[in-house]
């Protein structure tokens, strides 16, 4: 069935530095859709990709969908302590997602 | 702002007992899901429904069962609990196609001794 790996599981920065999260899926994807988790909260959504090579941004936040529609990526510019938790990337099937294992990031300050 | 809400943040009970989990969204979303929360093992997906009295089954679904008699409310059931389903439980819903991503309740840490 499909799959969807996530790396890497923990990173940890310091304050101000950039931080990368990568999602691979063993099939192509339709889209695929981003959520952060703050430490004792739930999900919550982020963004959804669904053409070839998009790359959108929210302020400090850039998200890619690779050319072959089989990975995405998650870039944090300039690290803030707001930023920590973990974050879930997720690709679609039919009617359902499948979710990546997360990347729990810590900042320190 | 979508609401989605669970009927309790805590609860424990005991080896045995039937367990009833119940999720209300206030969206009128077509989708609902149920699913557990494990160290390690993120978000695993029990059972899902796409409409009224639908159900399917997720990548874990043994020991669990659902019912969606009312759009807006799914409830989850472990018929008979067992230690092994020590977990939190997330509930989420979204549109048919998922746009706009799933929206997750605050979850219930669900403790069985």
């Amino acid at each position: 069935g499909q799959q969807v790996m996530q790396i890497p599981q923990y990173q940890h920065v310091q304050e101000g530095e950039d931080f990368t999260t990568y999602c691979n899926s063993s099939t192509t994807l339709s889209n695929i859709q981003w959520y952060k988790q703050r430490p004792g909260g739930h999900p919550v959504f982020l963004i959804q990709l669904v053409k070839s090579g998009e790359v959108k941004k929210q302020k400090r936040l850039t998200f890619q969908f690779g050319e072959a529609k089989k990975n995405s990526s998650l870039h944090i510019t300039a690290t803030q302590t707001t930023d920590v938790g973990t974050y879930f990337c997720a690709a679609s099937g039919t009617y359902k997602y499948i979710f990546g294992t997360g990347t729990r990031l810590k900042v320190l300050a | 702002d979508v609401k989605v809400t669970q009927s309790s943040r805590y609860l424990v009970k005991r080896t045995g007992e039937k367990v009833f989990l119940e999720c209300v969204q206030d969206m009128d979303h077509e989708n609902m899901f149920w699913y557990r929360q494990d160290p390690g093992l993120g978000l695993r997906l029990i059972y899902f429904s796409y409409d009224v009295k639908m159900k399917e089954k997720g990548d874990i679904p043994e020991g669990y069962s659902v019912s969606r008699e009312k759009k807006e409310r799914f409830s989850l059931i472990l018929e008979s609990a067992s230690t092994n389903q020590t977990s939190m439980y997330l509930c989420a819903s979204s549109f048919r196609g998922g746009e706009g991503g799933q929206y997750f309740g605050p979850g219930t840490r669900l403790t069985v001794t």
